[in-house]
């Protein structure tokens, strides 16, 4: 069974440019989360996705990030202007269901100079 | 707003064995915990995942227990090896509503010594 897909691994940008990172889950997976892990600590919830429905988003910088998950498969994340302390690992993972065990990318690294 | 603890921080012990990381969560209505590992440079693998009705779950030389009165999981980790060197963390979900999401704690890694 294939696992979480994640492109690109790393990207460096300069501050105030834009980057997008793509996902696509694990098949059949109706929940899909997007993470932010900085480095030393746990990572973060940004949004949750059930099927193509947000299903919680409140800690997600809205003013400059951005995601969706068409047609409830694979999901992109956006980051518009970037700023420097956006430089972290971006997680995707999938679940069967909202309750269930979750399953993670191997991430992108995100390096903002 | 639930917090997640993990102690220590770091550990560092000998090849062979026997060990215990801590994880202490604030609000014990939890929906289950689980236990993932992370390695270097790459995204975390699920190791055990315990439901709020379970005690324990085992997996090989793993073995995850829950006390959510007390807001505690333990994972112990038997006849340690190199290989097992990696950042292991604990993230709770409260609850099954939509609304509801995994919190992570910020990691115990571990180093064993050959």
């Amino acid at each position: 069974e294939a696992g979480v897909a994640q492109s690109p691994r790393y990207k460096i940008i300069e501050k105030r440019q834009s980057v997008a990172f793509w996902c696509n889950p694990i098949s059949g997976h109706a929940t899909l989360y997007w993470y932010q892990q900085i480095l030393g600590q746990g990572p973060k919830l940004l949004i949750q996705f059930q099927n193509n429905g947000v299903v919680d988003d409140s800690q997600l910088p809205k003013d400059r990030f951005s995601a969706e998950r068409l047609k409830g498969v694979d999901s992109t994340l956006k980051i518009q202007p970037a700023k420097l302390e956006d430089s972290a690992v971006y997680l995707c993972a999938s679940s069967f269901t909202r309750s269930g065990e979750l399953f993670f990318g191997e991430g992108s690294r995100l390096t903002v100079l | 707003k639930q917090e997640v603890t993990q102690i220590p921080a770091a550990l560092s012990v000998p090849e062979g064995e026997n060990l215990v990381l801590n994880c202490s969560f604030t609000d014990s209505a939890i929906y289950n915990l689980q236990w993932f590992r992370q390695d270097p440079g790459k995204g975390l693998t699920s190791l055990l995942l315990i439901q709020s009705s379970q005690r324990e779950q085992t997996s090989g030389r793993l073995n995850a227990s829950l006390d959510k009165s007390s807001g505690r999981s333990t994972l112990y980790i038997a006849a340690s090896q190199p290989g097992d060197s990696a950042t292991y963390l604990c993230a709770v979900k409260v609850g099954e509503t939509s609304g509801s999401r995994l919190t992570f704690g910020e990691g115990t890694q571990l180093t064993v010594n050959p």
